[in-house]
């Protein structure tokens, strides 16, 4: 199984910054996902990063506000742009292996709250 | 209407208890049927997947997909305070692309 290092795991951001959050996996992966649990709420997908190419991204998020980064096969970044306290959220990386499995591997994720 | 709908809970039983976990979606189309287990200030594992209807069983868990109702359950037998954690049913078409998740049910499992 995947093992996923995600840095920062907590921070505290001032609105109208940006923080850019780490994913590095311990094995090459096609893809990349970078999902937002909300307090009390559920994994939403923002984008899937694939290598080589631009990030696709799901409904409702843009590339100006969630631009990310992957270089190589092992790692990728997620920025938040111009955060403001909705964007306080815990913010995951995963990965799948076996394309007939299903399985999504997570980081423990990256505990954002902007002030 | 949300693609698949699940009870936040929060959810208390006793030791021993045997729980039972659901999900109902609303696409037929969906093939991959998965629960994560989520502890606090975790990244959500996998615990059992299934792909198109039926039951799959793995020690004190029993996941059921009910596919001409669009229920999906996971049951936990004999249930352990170190159960304790949110339940996150998911859905998937293409298997681990574009999986969706319900919102969770927050279980307690007292001693």
């Amino acid at each position: 199984s995947a093992v996923i290092s995600q840095k920062p795991s907590r921070d505290i951001c001032q609105r109208g910054t940006s923080l850019t959050i780490q994913c590095q996996v311990d094995s090459q992966v096609t893809m990349m996902f970078w999902y937002r649990q909300q307090p009390g709420q559920s994994l939403t997908l923002i984008a899937t990063a694939n290598q080589g190419s631009e990030a696709t991204y799901e409904s409702g998020f843009v590339i100006d506000k969630f631009p990310i980064s992957r270089p190589n096969l092992t790692f990728s970044t997620l920025t938040v742009s111009n955060m403001s306290p909705e964007d306080s959220s815990i913010y995951l990386c995963s990965v799948v292996q076996g394309a007939n499995t299903g399985e999504l591997f997570f980081g423990e994720g990256s505990r954002l709250t902007v002030l | 209407q949300k693609e698949v709908e699940q009870d936040p809970g929060p959810l208390s039983v006793p030791e021993g208890a045997i729980v039972s976990l659901n999900c109902t979606y609303s696409n037929s189309a969906f093939q991959y049927f998965m629960w994560y287990r989520q502890y606090s200030r975790k990244g959500p594992e996998l615990l059992m997947y299934t792909y198109s209807s039926g039951n799959k069983e793995d020690g004190r868990f029993t996941a059921q997909v009910d596919k001409s109702s669009k229920y999906i359950s996971l049951f936990i037998r004999d249930s352990q305070p170190s159960d304790s954690a949110t339940y996150l049913c998911a859905i998937s078409r293409t298997g681990g692309f574009k999986t969706i998740f319900g919102a969770g049910t927050r279980l307690f499992v007292k001693a």
